[in-house]
C-alpha cells in the first residue's frame, strides 16, 4: 500500500525556518517524482514545487512564491523527502502535503499544518 | 505563473449533469495534454480524478469524464450523487517543469 506521512509542522515566527519531512512508503521511491503542494484555511491548492529522481539529476523547480525561499531535497536510502523553508512569512501558513507523481499526483500524504505568527 | 481560472461554485441536483470549466493560457492547459483534476473534500487530502486530460483511475467511477479545447479544460460529472458534494481542482503542467492549479470550484448537490 502506497503511503505518504508528512510531519515537523510547527508554529513558527515571521522570518523563521522550518523542515518539513514526507515519509514514503509501498513504491520505488528512488525513482519516484515528489511534489509539495500547500492549502491556506478555506484557500485553494497551491503547487509549491517538485523533485525529481536520480536520473533526472535530483532537478527541483518551484513555485514563484516560494523560489528562492524553499528548498526540496531527499534522502533515497531513507525514503524521505523534504521541504526546507526559509524566511517564513505570515502568508506561508496552511497545510502542506507531498504527493506522488505517477499518473499525476496519484497519491498524497496527509498534509502537515505550518502556522508562521508572531 | 498564473492560477487557472475556475468557477467559484457549480451546482445541480441529483441525477444531473453538472460541468467545471478551467481556463488557462497556450503556456499551461493549451500547451500541454497534462491536464488532472482533483477532489478534495473538507478536511481530507486531494484525490486524482482525471489526468491528461481525458483518463481515468482506476476506481474512479465513469460519471466523470473530462475534455480541452485550446486554453479551457472542462471535467463533467453526470448523474450527480450527493457523494459528489466536494472541492475540484484542476491542474496543469506549466513548463520549466513547474505545474499550476486552478482556484477551485465547490460543487454543491441540492
Amino acid at each position: 500500500e502506497v503511503q505518504l506521512v508528512e510531519s515537523g509542522g510547527d508554529l513558527v515566527q515571521p522570518g523563521g525556518s522550518l523542515k518539513l519531512s514526507c515519509a514514503a512508503s509501498g513504491f520505488s521511491f528512488s525513482g519516484s517524482v515528489i511534489h509539495w503542494v500547500r492549502q491556506a484555511s478555506g484557500n485553494g491548492l497551491e503547487w509549491v514545487g517538485r523533485i525529481r529522481s536520480k536520473a533526472d539529476t535530483y532537478a527541483t523547480a518551484y513555485g514563484a512564491s516560494v523560489e528562492g525561499r524553499f528548498t526540496i531535497s531527499r534522502d533515497d536510502s531513507k525514503n524521505t523527502a523534504y521541504l526546507q523553508m526559509n524566511s517564513l512569512k505570515t502568508e506561508d501558513t496552511a497545510v502542506y502535503y507531498c504527493a506522488k507523481e505517477g499518473s499525476s499526483l496519484d497519491y498524497w500524504g496527509q498534509g502537515a499544518l505550518v502556522t508562521v505568527s508572531s | 505563473q498564473s492560477a487557472l481560472t475556475q468557477p467559484a461554485s457549480v451546482s445541480g441536483s441529483p441525477g444531473q449533469s453538472i460541468t467545471i470549466s478551467c481556463t488557462g493560457t497556450s503556456s499551461d492547459v493549451g500547451g500541454y495534454n497534462y491536464v488532472s483534476w482533483y477532489q478534495q473534500h473538507p478536511g481530507k487530502a486531494p484525490k486524482l480524478m482525471i489526468y491528461e486530460v481525458t483518463k481515468r483511475p482506476s476506481g474512479v467511477p465513469d460519471r466523470f469524464s473530462a475534455s480541452k479545447s485550446g486554453n479551457t479544460a472542462s471535467l463533467t460529472v453526470s448523474g450527480l450523487q450527493a457523494e459528489d458534494e466536494a472541492d475540484y481542482y484542476c491542474a496543469s503542467y506549466a513548463g520549466s517543469n513547474k505545474d499550476v492549479f486552478g482556484t477551485g470550484t465547490k460543487v454543491t448537490v441540492l
